[in-house]
This record gives structure tokens, sequence and C-alpha cells, in this order.
């Protein structure tokens, strides 16, 4: 089953608000991150956070770790249409031949103007 | 650099037919990964290959089989394709097989099976 959840499925927005979508998951961890999906492409890398940080910015993104919950949150502050995306959180899933990541669901994210 | 590049990007199949979809990367990466995606299900890993010469099953590996042909090159089989496998599938790279670095997708290959 999948390692992380996402919360909410769908989130709309004006531009100039802030979005916010969290991520649960199940196991222990050495790192968590962040990927965008635009409409009918691949996914791009946004974000990774140690389990050892609590906090992690990268220009309007904001990343928050809680270990002990097991969750994270991103934030994305004064969105724009071009946030419009899904957003997944990924985890380490340690197999016979190494690390993969495993996905959630994502939250699909729209920001209208 | 053309990163990572997926043939075909659409592909029509009927039930029973096999093919095998292409996956290269030119970063000189170590690992390589297969997923599929489903509407309402995320990506789903199917297989994954740590460096030339070793795979491992995924989440959904049944019906599908992998060859890491070298560094560069992870291809994914369909031997006989069934509906339930019409999807978008995602080629991915990743510096190392930790995890601790971050993954690159191809653009996807769309497959119907009918």
């Amino acid at each position: 089953s999948q390692q992380g959840e996402e919360d909410p499925q769908a989130l709309s927005i004006q531009e100039g608000e802030n979005a916010t979508m969290n991520c649960s998951y199940k196991t222990s961890i050495n790192n968590l991150q962040w990927y965008r999906q635009n409409s009918g492409r691949g996914l791009v890398h946004l974000i990774l956070i140690r389990s050892n940080e609590r906090e992690k910015h990268s220009g309007r993104l904001r990343v928050t770790l809680d270990t002990s919950k097991k969750s994270s949150s991103l934030l994305i502050t004064a969105s724009r249409a071009a946030d419009t995306a899904s957003y997944f959180c990924a985890t380490g899933y340690r197999g016979q031949a190494g690390t993969a990541l495993i996905f959630g669901k994502g939250t699909t994210l729209s920001v209208s103007s | 650099n053309a990163g990572v590049t997926q043939t075909p990007k659409f592909q029509v199949l009927k039930t029973g037919q096999s093919m095998t979809l292409q996956c290269a990367q030119d970063m000189n990466h170590n690992s390589m990964y297969w997923y599929r995606q489903d509407p309402g299900m995320g990506l789903r890993l199917i297989y994954y290959s740590a460096s030339e010469g070793t795979t491992d099953k995924g989440e959904v590996p049944n019906g599908y089989n992998v060859s890491r042909l070298n560094k560069r090159e992870f291809s994914l089989r369909l031997e006989s394709a069934a509906p339930s496998q019409t999807s978008v599938y995602f080629c991915a790279s990743s510096e190392d097989r930790s995890g601790s670095y971050e993954q690159y997708f191809g653009p996807g290959t769309r497959l119907t099976v009918t």
C-alpha cells in the first residue's frame, strides 16, 4: 500500500492566497520529498527535507516535518495561477535492490486569477 | 542534456499483445524506476534498478518485466497486455540508490489496452 497520503485531495484558492497541503506517512523515514506535476507532464522535484530537519524553505515554498506525528506539510505562499498542479509527497521504500520512492495520491491545487 | 526520455509517447494495444516501453537517461544516474499512474491512485512503483545488473519489484510488479540494459537504459515489458494495464507509465532516474536524491522524470507513455 502507498506510504504517503496527502490531504486535502483537492484545493481551490484565489491568486495571492496561501495553499497548505499535508502528508501523512506510516513508517520511519530518512527523508521526505515533495513533487509537482503539471497536467499531462512528468513530476518535478520541489524540495527534500531530512528526518533531522523540522522546517525548510525554498522560494515561496515552506515544508515542515513532524516525525513524531509522521506528517509533513507544504505551504505555498502568495499563490499564482502557474502553481495550478498536483502535488505529491514521497518517502523511501527499502527493497533488496536499494531504496525507491513511494508516492502518495496527491493534492490537486487550482489557483484562479 | 535531454534528461530522461521515453518512447513511445502514446500506444494502443489489443489484449494479449506484447510491447516494450523504452527509457533512457543521460545524467549518468545509477538508479532508475518505472511507475504507473492511474486516476485517483497517484504513482505506484512497478520495478526499479539501483545499478546496472540489479532490479527489484515495487508495489505492482505483476504482469511486467524489466531489463536494465546498461547504465543509461531501463526498459519495461508487457508480455501479454490486459485492459487493467491501461495507464500512464513514467520512468525516472536518480543519482544513487539511497533515496536521498531527487528523482528526474520522463514525460510519460500513455498506454491504452483494448
